[in-house]
C-alpha cells in the first residue's frame, strides 16, 4: 500500500518569507517516484517536479527547492522569498514501481502568501 | 507547449442522468488517466488506459463508469447514472510512457455538479 501524508493543511506567510511544505510517504516498493503539483485557485494541476527514488540529489529551480531524504521518507518543498502568486494548494504524490500507474496524492497544503 | 484539454469546464446534471466528460491528451502520449477530486479533498485515481484498454482501475471506478478512446485524439469518461456523490472535479491526465521517465500531465479539469 502507498500513502502520502502532508501534515500541514494550511500555511499562511507574508510575502518574501521562506516557507517549507512537508511531505512524508510510505511505500513497500524499492523503486518509486515522487512528484509535486501546484493547484492555483483556478483549479488546474500544474506539474512542478519529479524525483526518482534512486536519485537523492536535491534540486533547485529558481525560488523552488526540494529536499529528498530517503532515510526519513520525506520529500519537502521550499519556496524562498515567497510571492503572492505562490498562493495555491500544493500536492505531493507518489507512484511505486510495482503499484501500477496510479499516483497516490497527499491531502495537500494550502499556502496563502499575504502582501 | 502542448497541453491536455478538457471539455466542458463545468457541467450541471440531474441525479440519474448520464454524463460524458471529454479529454484531448497530449498528442504523442500513450497513457491516459482519469482522477477525481471531491471539493476540498485529495485527488483520487480512477482509471488508467493504454493500448485501447483499461490497464488499472481503483475501487471508485465501478460499473457506473466507463472510458473510451473513440478516435485518435479524444479520451472520454462516462458516468451512466450519476449520483449526488459523483459531484467532484474530474481531471484527465496523460503521459508519454511509464516508469523512470513518466510524468503525468493534467488537464484543467471538469467540475461536475449533480443535483
Amino acid at each position: 500500500a502507498q500513502k502520502v501524508t502532508q501534515a500541514q493543511t494550511e500555511i499562511s506567510v507574508v510575502e518574501k518569507e521562506d516557507v517549507t511544505l512537508d511531505c512524508v510517504y510510505e511505500t513497500r516498493d524499492t523503486t518509486y517516484y515522487l512528484f509535486w503539483y501546484k493547484q492555483p485557485p483556478s483549479g488546474e494541476l500544474v506539474f512542478l517536479i519529479r524525483r526518482n527514488s534512486f536519485d537523492e540529489q536535491n534540486e533547485i529551480s529558481g525560488r523552488y527547492s526540494w529536499n529528498f531524504q530517503k532515510s526519513t521518507s520525506s520529500f519537502n518543498f521550499t519556496i524562498t522569498a515567497s510571492q503572492v502568486v505562490d498562493s495555491a494548494v500544493y500536492f505531493c504524490a507518489l507512484r511505486g514501481n510495482n503499484a501500477g500507474n496510479m499516483l497516490t496524492f497527499g491531502g495537500g497544503t494550502r499556502l496563502m502568501v499575504k502582501p | 507547449e502542448p497541453e491536455v484539454t478538457q471539455t466542458p469546464s463545468h457541467q450541471v446534471t440531474q441525479m440519474g442522468q448520464e454524463v460524458i466528460l471529454r479529454c484531448v491528451p497530449i498528442s504523442n502520449h500513450l497513457y491516459f488517466y482519469w482522477y477525481r477530486q471531491i471539493l476540498g479533498q485529495k485527488v483520487e485515481f480512477l482509471v488508467s488506459f493504454y493500448n485501447n484498454e483499461i490497464s488499472e482501475k481503483s475501487e471508485i471506478f465501478d460499473d457506473q463508469f466507463s472510458v473510451e478512446r473513440p478516435d485518435g485524439s479524444n479520451f472520454t469518461l462516462k458516468i451512466r447514472s450519476t449520483k449526488l456523490e459523483d459531484s467532484a472535479m474530474y481531471f484527465c491526465a496523460s503521459s508519454v510512457t511509464t516508469g523512470v521517465m513518466e510524468t503525468q500531465y493534467f488537464g484543467p479539469g471538469t467540475r461536475l455538479l449533480v443535483l
